[in-house]
């Protein structure tokens, strides 16, 4: 089946810092890939969808410049939380769709990446 | 995005079937009914998705009523590794896959 890989699964670092996520479709081309945050005991936020080789569209309170998202092929998007703060710390999960946007289309997720910032 | 509303928590037996519920009076005729769970510390995972007809897979069955406005994913033998969070989703072409608050399953042994 479909597997969708992120890395790092668990990452620390000092205030101030930016941080890249990568989130990789292993056996399968995504053309649409979603990126959500989610706080202990909530349920998961969209931030943006990313489409390959365009930019990516942002959620209403989600600020672009903070959080970047680059989809540069069809099987790698990468999150960038530059200058991270502790408010930053959160739970960031990826997922992955292949083939056009239907309703019927099935996403795959990744094991999601645990940001603490200290 | 039409909405969906479902109970907080659930509690089952091992071994035993689970009904969870899911309204979605607001459903389109065009709006895919998508079911995922979410392990603790996981990211989600697809679990079953319908239209009008019931469906059937490996890990559990939909059953969607006639007029669509509701849904029940059936968990035919529930086992502890199946204590999650589980999201009822309504999904149309070119709609964006979003989260409610889900349905905490607990698993009794």
């Amino acid at each position: 089946g479909a597997v969708v890989s992120q890395h790092p699964s668990w990452v620390i670092c000092k205030s101030g810092t930016s941080v890249k996520i990568e989130c990789r479709s292993l056996d399968f081309q995504a053309t649409t890939m979603f990126w959500y945050r989610q706080f202990p005991k909530q349920s998961l936020m969209l931030m943006a969808t990313s489409n390959e080789g365009s930019k990516a569209t942002y959620e209403q309170g989600v600020e672009k410049d903070k959080f970047l998202i680059n989809h540069a092929s069809l099987t790698l998007s990468t999150l960038t939380v530059t200058s991270a703060h502790p408010e930053d710390s959160s739970f960031y999960i990826c997922s992955a769709m292949a083939g056009p946007y239907s309703g019927a289309n099935v996403l795959t997720f990744g094991a999601g990446s645990r940001l603490t910032v200290l | 995005d039409a909405k969906t509303t479902q109970p907080n928590s659930m509690e089952s037996n091992e071994e035993e079937p689970v009904h969870l519920p899911c309204n979605h009076s607001t459903i389109s005729g065009t709006d895919y009914i998508h079911w995922y769970r979410q392990l603790p510390s996981q990211g989600p995972e697809y679990v079953i998705h319908g239209l009008t007809s019931n469906v059937n897979n490996r890990m559990a069955s939909l059953a969607i009523a006639e007029d669509r406005k509701s849904s029940t994913l059936i968990l035919h033998r529930a086992t502890l590794r199946d204590a999650a969070v589980y999201y009822c989703i309504l999904r149309d072409v070119g709609d964006k896959l979003v989260f409610g608050a889900g349905t905490i399953l607990r698993v009794k042994s």
